[in-house]
């Protein structure tokens, strides 16, 4: 079972830069079993699909964050990671990574979601 | 870019009653990629259904799925009091993976 657990600030200031770091267990990031995501979940509104990373840079964002998102990978330490530039208030959210199964979709595993707020 | 829109908005049940949640989609949808989760408070969603109506490992066989095309229905058939949550339907067949905007269970 793949393991999740995402790392970062928990306050980011606007107009500056969201990181967070996703570290994997039980599978290798640099597979081509999964594709690893991020969605995030504003207080009390719903799932909000942000991207994924797959297999040697293969990516995809939503389009109504394509600008300021990107999504990489550190196959050295297993982890992928979430930036997102340009930070306002509506990006105040829980934000969770999960994989998903390439060829077989009922292979999802979340990590338990990590509040990012932003505020001056 | 396909949008999922799930209907009703809230169903407020009785315990032992049926449960029908509806998830419809903007365009076809291979049914191989329609999921549904459930997510209660303070907790990451939890994949009820793939392949619009297939049970994921270890979900009470109460919770069914099924549709093709761009109707797809989650049923509850007898509702328990822990299945208060919030319901979201999920298409991967075409990125951008859109979810539903959800659909919140409560019991009366």
């Amino acid at each position: 079972q793949v393991q999740l657990r995402e790392s970062g600030p928990g306050l980011v200031k606007p107009s500056q830069t969201l990181s967070l770091t996703c570290t994997v267990s039980n599978a290798s990031v640099g597979t081509t079993s999964y594709y690893w995501n991020w969605i995030r979940q504003a207080p009390g509104k719903g799932l909000e699909w942000i991207g994924y990373f797959y297999y040697r840079g293969s990516t995809y964002y939503n389009p109504s964050l394509k600008s300021r998102v990107s999504i990489s990978v550190d196959t050295a330490k297993n982890q992928f990671s979430l930036t997102l530039t340009s930070v306002t208030a509506a990006d105040t959210a829980v934000y969770f990574c999960a994989s998903r199964g390439y060829s077989y979709v009922q292979d999802d595993f979340w990590g338990q979601g990590t509040l990012v707020t932003v505020s001056s | 870019e396909i949008v999922l829109t799930q209907s009703p908005g809230t169903l407020s049940l009785s315990p032992g009653e049926r449960a029908t949640l509806s998830c419809r989609a903007s365009q076809s949808v291979r049914s191989t990629y329609l999921v549904w989760y459930q997510q209660k408070p303070g907790q990451a969603p939890r994949l009820l259904i793939h392949g619009a109506s297939n049970r994921a490992t270890g979900i009470p066989d109460r919770f069914s799925g099924s549709g093709s095309g761009t109707d797809f229905t989650l049923t509850i058939s007898r509702l328990e009091p822990e299945d208060v949550a919030m319901y979201y339907c999920q298409q991967c067949a075409s990125a951008p993976w859109a979810f539903g905007q959800g659909t919140k269970v409560e019991i009366k």
